[in-house]
């Protein structure tokens, strides 16, 4: 089974901080994701990778960044976090070519106080 | 408009009942389209995956897809209350970059015993 692991599940930060959430998959995946999930506006991409050190904003990549050093792990970085960053962020693998199908991790609740 | 249209629910129903689950879509370009299903406070999990039209069976689940019309459908036969969950719909195109997916907001499904 495809396993993808987030490192926290629940993280409270304040206002200002750099903060990182890290995934990990097991399966030799070329593509990572980061969404981030909200009530009433469903699942929003932030950031995307098809490719060791490469990255492609998504639909809301402001006050984030990623970093890719290696093809396994997909870092989600908030540079300066703010109170309407505090959501549930979730991220994904996908084999690439044909295969669209996404392997969810199991989510980070991120508070921002 | 958004892309990708599902049917908002809540949704309540008693156990054994045929449910379905509707999304409809305007990008004509979709080939690949997934059911996931997410349980309260974890990450999504695919459910099933097709990339053609017509009907597609996995045990009580079956996903059908109709590209003429742009909707897909997911029923759940024998409903059990283990199915109470938040359905999310999602499509990707074809190509290099399929691996990123466009999700419905989802319906939250409550199957009562």
């Amino acid at each position: 089974d495809v396993k993808v692991t987030q490192s926290s599940r629940y993280l409270v930060k304040r206002t200002g901080e750099k903060v990182f959430l890290e995934c990990v998959q097991d399966m030799d995946h070329e593509n990572m994701f980061w969404y981030r999930q909200d009530p009433g506006l469903g699942l929003r991409l932030i950031y995307f990778s098809y490719d060791v050190k490469m990255k492609e904003k998504g639909d809301i990549p402001e006050g984030y960044s990623v970093s890719r050093e290696k093809k396994e792990r997909f870092s989600l970085i908030l540079e300066s976090a703010s109170t309407n960053q505090t959501s549930m962020y979730l991220c994904a693998s996908s084999q690439g070519g044909v295969r669209t199908e996404a392997f969810f991790g199991q989510g980070t609740r991120l508070t921002v106080v | 408009q958004k892309e990708v249209e599902q049917d908002p629910g809540p949704l309540s129903v008693p156990e054994g009942a045929i449910v379905s689950l509707n999304c409809t879509y305007s990008n004509s370009a979709f080939q690949y389209f997934m059911w996931y299903r997410q349980y309260s406070r974890k990450g999504p999990e695919l459910l099933m995956y097709t990339y053609s039209s017509g009907n597609k069976e996995d045990g009580r689940f079956t996903a059908q897809v109709d590209k003429s019309s742009k909707y897909i459908s997911l029923f759940i036969r024998d409903s059990q209350p283990s199915d109470s969950a938040t359905y999310l719909c999602a499509m990707s195109l074809s190509g290099t970059n399929a691996g990123k997916s466009t999700f419905g907001d989802g319906t939250t499904l409550t199957v009562k015993p």
